[in-house]
């Protein structure tokens, strides 16, 4: 089974500060995507990267910066936290570029920025 | 361009009754369609996905999606919902923007199975 861990389930943090989220997938995945979830509005694209050191923007990027120095890590930065940012952040990955590729998706990390 | 309308953001069944999750979208090419599974506190997974081939497709827990080009509509039913069905469903579609694989998701909804 293909899974994708993230490295904190609930995270509080302060306006302005820098809030680094991890994720790590087992499977050798070329894609990885950062979301984020909000009521009402589904799931948002913030970043994707389709192989090591590259990165694309997605549909919500301002106020996110993301790395990738490995394969299987993908990170999501928020370089000042502002409360706007509050939120559910779920992390993909897909085996590989291709329109009918399956995403798998680790369990969240629910950010509160007070 | 693409997007997905998922209409009803809450829906009640009761138990052993008739699933059905309605999804319609748009897309500048052949679409490419899933749905996706969110149970309480965890990631979505895959339920069924849509690439070309039969119109019907069938999932786990005894999920199936009919892709329907005409009526661009790809619903969700289940024929007998179960207490574990509670959770919140998404339909995505996939089509591809600047280059890339790009997947919008709609705005989900949730099942609820009253006893």
């Amino acid at each position: 089974d293909v899974k994708v861990t993230q490295s904190s389930r609930y995270l509080v943090k302060r306006t302005g500060e820098k809030v680094f989220l991890e994720c790590v997938q087992d499977m050798d995945h070329e894609n990885m995507f950062w979301y984020r979830q909000d009521p009402g509005l589904g799931l948002r694209l913030i970043y994707f990267s389709y192989d090591v050191k590259m990165k694309e923007k997605g549909d919500i990027p301002e106020g996110y910066s993301v790395s990738r120095e490995k394969k299987e890590r993908f990170s999501l930065i928020l370089e000042s936290a502002s409360t706007n940012q509050t939120s559910m952040y779920l992390c993909a990955s897909s085996f590989r570029q291709g329109r009918g590729e399956t995403q798998y998706f680790g369990p969240g990390t629910r950010l509160l920025v007070l | 361009a693409q997007s997905v309308t998922q209409l009803g953001s809450h829906v009640s069944v009761s138990e052993g009754a008739l699933v059905l999750l309605r999804c319609n979208y748009s897309s500048s090419v052949p679409p490419y369609l899933f749905w996706y599974v969110q149970y309480p506190n965890q990631g979505l997974q895959l339920l069924l996905k849509y690439t070309t081939g039969a119109t019907l497709v069938k999932g786990i827990n005894g999920f199936e999606a009919e892709f329907k080009k005409s009526e661009t509509s790809f619903h969700l039913t289940k024929p007998s919902a179960h207490m574990s069905d509670a959770a919140e469903y998404f339909c995505a579609v996939s089509g591809v923007s600047g280059g890339y694989q790009k997947v919008t998701f709609g705005t989900g909804t949730k099942l609820q199975v009253i006893p």
